[in-house]
């Protein structure tokens, strides 16, 4: 099993429809976790921190359940630029610091 | 926009031939990491270091090489490429903090070995 697991997707959604992701991570230590967006032929970009209240950017509503350990990303209202590739990323504390990437999971957004 | 530069953008050339990817930041980052990626795959790690004069191979086997004597800079060596090699090569950096920095990508050189 992975330590991080994504919905590899596609998600084809309609403009303006809301979609929610999600990533499970199999190891306790993780620290903290992070969402990103990788467009087609280019590199991933900090989309945002996930915080365990939960937090919000815009649109973007990223959201921590350690209980369950998955963290979760919900885009509202969504636009044809938000087709991308999205990446979950979770700091692991073994020592030293590790970084795991999800898979990602792909969205598609039709006018 | 992370201050993080990856060059050459692009790089066809042939198998044999020696090849360094550049990789250089200027926010002062401690940690760099080499990432590969094929066209719609997930990332794999190659490379990371923690600081200067500290290289560990990450988890997906490569025969590339890095080297890491200045903060700013971790290149990445193919001493002789194969058309294996050919594929998306990503630099990121993260800062001092514990576990809580996220990194920070460059542009990616994409490789074509032919």
């Amino acid at each position: 099993r992975k330590e991080v697991e994504q919905d590899p997707g596609p998600f084809n959604v309609p403009e303006g429809a809301t979609v929610a992701f999600n990533c499970t991570y199999s190891n306790s230590a993780s620290q903290s976790f992070f969402w990103y967006r990788q467009d087609c032929r280019k590199e991933p970009k900090l989309l945002m921190s996930v915080y365990s209240s939960g937090n919000e950017d815009g649109r973007f509503t990223a959201q921590l359940n350690r209980a369950s350990q998955y963290i979760s990303l919900l885009i509202r209202d969504s636009k044809l630029s938000d087709s991308a590739t999205y990446l979950c990323a979770v700091n692991l504390n073994t020592g030293g610091f590790k970084t795991i990437f999800g898979a990602g999971t792909r969205l598609f957004v039709k006018a | 926009e992370a201050d993080i530069y990856q060059t050459p953008r692009y790089l066809v050339i042939g198998t044999g031939k020696k090849i360094t990817l550049e990789c250089s930041q200027t926010m002062g980052h401690d940690k760099m990491y080499w990432y590969q990626q094929d066209p719609g795959m997930e990332l794999h790690l190659i490379h990371y270091s923690y600081g200067v004069n500290s290289t560990e191979k990450g988890d997906l086997s490569s025969e590339s090489t890095v080297s890491r004597i200045r903060t700013e800079h971790f290149p990445l060596t193919l001493e002789s490429a194969r058309p294996s090699h050919t594929s998306q090569y990503l630099c990121a950096s993260s800062a001092r903090g514990g576990g809580n920095q996220p990194q920070h990508f460059g542009d990616g050189t994409r490789l074509s070995i032919l």
